[in-house]
């Protein structure tokens, strides 16, 4: 079975332009999560949705978005970027509305120059 | 809210040497408590877990960590270290302020195995 695929795997960008990461959740698994994680630090949560409604959202500004599709696979946005925004972003799944059963995709590394 | 602080954010030991990698937890509810690990330009995977029932916690690779309530500490233990743990290790807890929908993670560390 495929696990939690994040697309693009690495990606530049210049400040102030907008960027989209995309994640395929574990087939069966209703629930997906964000999470940034900056080069040196632990991740740190930005949302969650499960059954397409967001259901958990971190101390992120506005310029962070995320929804879930019907298919349960999720896209987060970022807009007006930032140099801080630099950051490996770890999609997880999970088959329920917690956190309990996290599987971790290899994550999207942003870099904002 | 929860907080967790680990201990050394660089822990070096030998190949067959003990592991001991610390993590304490300060929550104001019952918490639930992971480690996980991450291997250079990959995701985090789940070593072990906390919820309820017994204290000692039995993972993969051979890791298990001990959750004392009285300590507020959820320590990983290996007892013989092996090349392929070198890896970046996170303590993590999860509360219910948050529904349980949210990980709060530690800094991490870092563990080499020097041969």
């Amino acid at each position: 079975d495929a696990g939690v695929t994040q697309s693009p795997t690495h990606l530049i960008k210049t400040r102030g332009q907008q960027v989209t990461l995309r994640c395929s959740p574990i087939s069966g698994h209703k629930s997906v999560s964000w999470y940034q994680q900056v080069l040196g630090q632990g991740p740190q949560f930005i949302f969650q949705y499960y059954e397409k409604e967001e259901r958990g959202r971190g101390n992120f500004p506005d310029r962070f978005s995320a929804r879930q599709f019907p298919n349960y696979s999720s896209e987060l946005n970022v807009n007006a970027l930032l140099l801080g925004d630099s950051a490996l972003y770890l999609c997880a799944s999970s088959p329920r509305d917690n956190a309990h059963g996290y599987t971790f995709g290899s994550g999207t590394r942003l870099t904002v120059v | 809210a929860q907080s967790v602080t680990q201990l050394g954010s660089h822990v070096s030991v030998s190949e067959g040497a003990l592991v001991l990698l610390r993590c304490n937890y300060s929550s104001s509810v019952p918490p639930y408590l992971f480690w996980y690990v991450q291997y250079p330009n990959q995701g985090l995977q789940l070593l072990l877990k906390y919820t309820t029932g017994a204290t000692l916690v039995k993972g993969i690779n051979g890791f298990e960590a001990e959750f004392k309530k009285s300590e507020t500490s959820f320590h990983l233990t290996k007892p013989s270290a092996h090349m392929s743990d070198a890896a970046e290790y996170f303590c993590a807890v999860s509360a219910m302020d948050t529904g349980r929908r949210a990980l709060t993670f530690g800094s991490g560390t870092r563990l080499q195995v020097q041969p």
